[in-house]
């Protein structure tokens, strides 16, 4: 079955210092994964995606995530938090093997970065 | 660029009515999705649209339905609504070069059902 876990309902850090936004997946063929962030009353943003390739992929506003194959993690990182980076974060998969768009989202993680 | 533009943002319906909420893709998109957000929750996935046909569906109801239109924007229609579908209802388009190309996202739509 194909599923993502975020671990975490909130994740609290401090500005200037390092952030993890945790994310695990399951699908049947190999997986195409996204970050998504969600502002209040707004839409979904893209972030970044692994597709293939370099296993740390680096996107926009200065966050990056690591794949992680044997463990089957995607954890959303970014070396010094701002406050504006408070929001909702969705990890989102899509499996390969069934040719479909579809994309399976976790369940989010609110971020709160304290000034 | 426009981005995904949804219409309208907010909407407040009655039991047993029906809706139709409306989506213009990023200049450029060919396809078109539809997603449920429940408060609280990921986006759950409702269909796609390609080329004017429903190409792949959720665990929905036949309550929901959609259409895409030759300029490819796309209308999600719900019959007989009923409470639980209150949501913020998303609408993604992206390019169909592959399943690597990341889709992008409205602002949605906000139905609330009393």
């Amino acid at each position: 079955a194909q599923s993502v876990a975020q671990p975490e309902d909130q994740v609290n850090v401090a500005e200037g210092n390092p952030l993890t936004v945790k994310c695990t997946y399951s699908v049947s063929g190999n997986p195409y994964l996204f970050w998504y962030v969600q502002y209040p009353n707004r839409g979904l943003q893209f972030l970044l995606k692994y597709i293939t390739g370099d296993n740390l992929v680096k996107g926009s506003y200065g966050f990056e995530a690591e794949f992680n194959k044997s463990q089957t993690s995607f954890h959303l990182k970014k070396p010094s938090a701002l406050v504006s980076d408070s929001a909702l974060y969705f990890c989102a998969v899509r499996d390969s093997l069934y040719n479909t768009d579809k994309l399976i989202f976790g369940t989010g993680t609110r971020l709160q970065v304290f000034p | 660029d426009a981005g995904v533009t949804q219409s309208p943002t907010h909407l407040i319906k009655t039991r047993g009515q029906q809706v139709t909420l409306r989506c213009s893709p990023k200049s450029g998109h060919d396809t078109v999705s539809w997603y449920q957000q429940a408060l609280g929750q990921g986006p759950q996935f409702i269909f796609q649209y390609y080329e004017e046909e429903e190409r792949q569906r959720g665990n929905f109801p036949d309550r929901f339905s959609g259409h895409q239109f030759p300029n490819y924007s796309s209308e999600l229609n719900v019959n007989a609504l009923l409470l639980g579908d209150s949501a913020l209802y998303l609408c993604a388009s992206r390019r169909d070069r592959g399943l690597n190309t990341e889709a992008f996202f409205g602002q949605g739509t906000r139905l609330t059902v009393v």
